[in-house]
């Protein structure tokens, strides 16, 4: 059975930088995964925020960005908000199938 | 402008059945999949399957295989998925949301909450 396993919770201090990292149990995560990075709050609908590893939509705040790091999909936040409190989803491809990851919920405190 | 606007909330008995509709606007229709996201009370994100209106072919994840169809209406531009023999653990919201070809999922529906209760 396909995992894809991501940080339960992180904390991060607002205007500081935070990691979220996305692996697959089937082997290191390259851009054949199409990552895809999704942001959800409460009582809203998810927002999708990077696709294919490292591409923002039009509107992807500046301050978000994702990439490949050491065998796993990576979403970097630098200058975080307060705003930036939630539930973090990376999706991943897998032939005919996605799998999304468990999620991250980010504390920002 | 693009738009996925979802069918209101449902509640349904277990063994019953729900239809939810993804009515989409705003972009050619057969240009992008539509995929199907469901999120239980408490629970993370879950893929169960997409639709590609251009070939009217489906794709469903292993866990709804057999329970789960997913149809097109060209005609309307909407996207329905109707799942079968509902028990209280399919209780969650679920989403409609669109991929252009190659991965990329942008737009989401609104959510459809679908309560199976006795």
């Amino acid at each position: 059975q396909t995992v894809v396993t991501q940080e339960p919770s992180l904390t991060v201090s607002p205007g500081g930088t935070v990691t979220l990292t996305c692996a697959s149990n089937t082997g290191a995560v390259t851009s054949g995964y199409s990552p895809n990075w999704f942001q959800l709050k409460p009582g809203q609908a998810p927002r999708a925020l990077i696709y294919s590893t490292s591409n923002k939509h039009s509107w992807t705040p500046a301050r978000f960005s994702g990439s490949l790091l050491g065998g796993k999909a990576a979403l970097t936040l630098s200058g975080v908000q307060p705003e930036d409190e939630a539930e973090y989803y990376c999706l991943l491809y897998y032939g005919g199938a996605w799998v999304f990851g468990g999620g991250t919920k980010l504390t920002v405190l | 402008q693009v738009q996925l606007v979802q069918s209101g909330a449902e509640v349904e008995k277990p063994g019953a059945s729900v239809k939810v509709s993804c009515k989409t606007s705003g972009y050619t229709f057969t240009d992008f999949y539509i995929h199907w996201v469901r999120q239980a009370p408490g629970q993370g994100l879950e893929w169960m399957g997409l639709s590609r209106p251009d070939t009217d072919s489906t794709g469903y994840a292993q866990n709804f295989r057999g329970r789960v169809t997913m149809t097109r209406d060209t005609s309307t531009t909407t996207v329905y998925m109707e799942l079968r023999s509902l028990r209280s653990e399919d209780t969650a919201v679920y989403y409609c949301v669109r991929e252009k070809r190659g991965g990329t999922f942008d737009y989401w529906g609104q959510g459809t909450l679908v309560t199976v209760s006795s």
